[in-house]
């Protein structure tokens, strides 16, 4: 099973500023990595696929990229609407599994 | 629009079984894979299940292998999640979520999920 590790738990980040999340693999999931976001008591969303492709309708203000076991979400410019909880996900191999999460809050 | 509505959930005594159901509109049902995903309470999200679209493949995680049962009626848009043996650690919301176009391993949309409670 491929373990996937987040880092930091959690992000304290004032609005307008750049959050960096981390993302790491216990062996190489190639590409294949997917970030989602989870606002409280609402289901996830997908934002990014293939480590760096957005999805329909996410705003550009989202990238991510890395390939292999290292990974990173981006959000240029936090907005009141993007604090939330993101895990990462890969699906190179079964079982899935995603990292723990990383929560960004409001500093 | 994709509309996922998952039900069935409730509260059960452990070694007690539930039957989900997660009923499907707005996209072409029997073309897409489908998947079960949990999160228990406070925590991260778990990939529990999966079932390709014709029914023919389906992949459990190993925490409900030989418990749980994920099956689908392509007549009837309805993705199901038979639990049985049920046990305090499956105490969870269960979420289903379809497949992306791109790749059986990516959920591109999710339901609202259903509360499951294993408590004596």
């Amino acid at each position: 099973e491929t373990m996937m590790t987040q880092s930091p738990d959690t992000l304290s980040v004032s609005p307008g500023e750049r959050a960096t999340l981390s993302c790491r693999a216990s062996q190489s999931v190639s590409s294949k990595l997917a970030w989602y976001q989870q606002k409280p008591g609402q289901a996830p969303g997908l934002l990014i696929y293939g480590a760096s492709t957005r999805a329909t309708g996410i705003p550009a203000r989202f990238s991510g990229s890395g390939a292999g076991t290292e990974f990173t979400l981006t959000i240029s410019s936090l907005q009141s609407e993007d604090f939330a909880v993101y895990y990462c996900q890969q699906y190179d191999t079964w079982p899935l599994t995603f990292g723990g999460g990383t929560k960004v809050e409001i500093k | 629009q994709v509309q996922l509505v998952e039900s069935g959930g409730g509260v059960v005594q452990p070694g007690g079984s539930l039957r989900l159901s997660c009923a499907a509109s707005g996209f072409t049902f029997s073309t897409f894979g489908m998947h079960w995903v949990r999160q228990a309470p406070g925590k991260g999200l778990e990939w529990v299940s999966f079932v390709r679209s014709d029914g023919s493949i389906k992949y459990y995680a190993d925490s409900v292998k030989g418990r749980f049962t994920i099956s689908r009626d392509n007549s009837k848009s309805t993705l199901y999640l038979e639990m049985n043996g049920l046990r305090g650690e499956d105490t969870a919301v269960y979420y289903c979520a379809r497949v992306a176009s791109s790749s059986w391993g990516i959920f591109d949309c999710w339901g609202q999920g259903t509360p499951v409670t294993v408590s004596s």
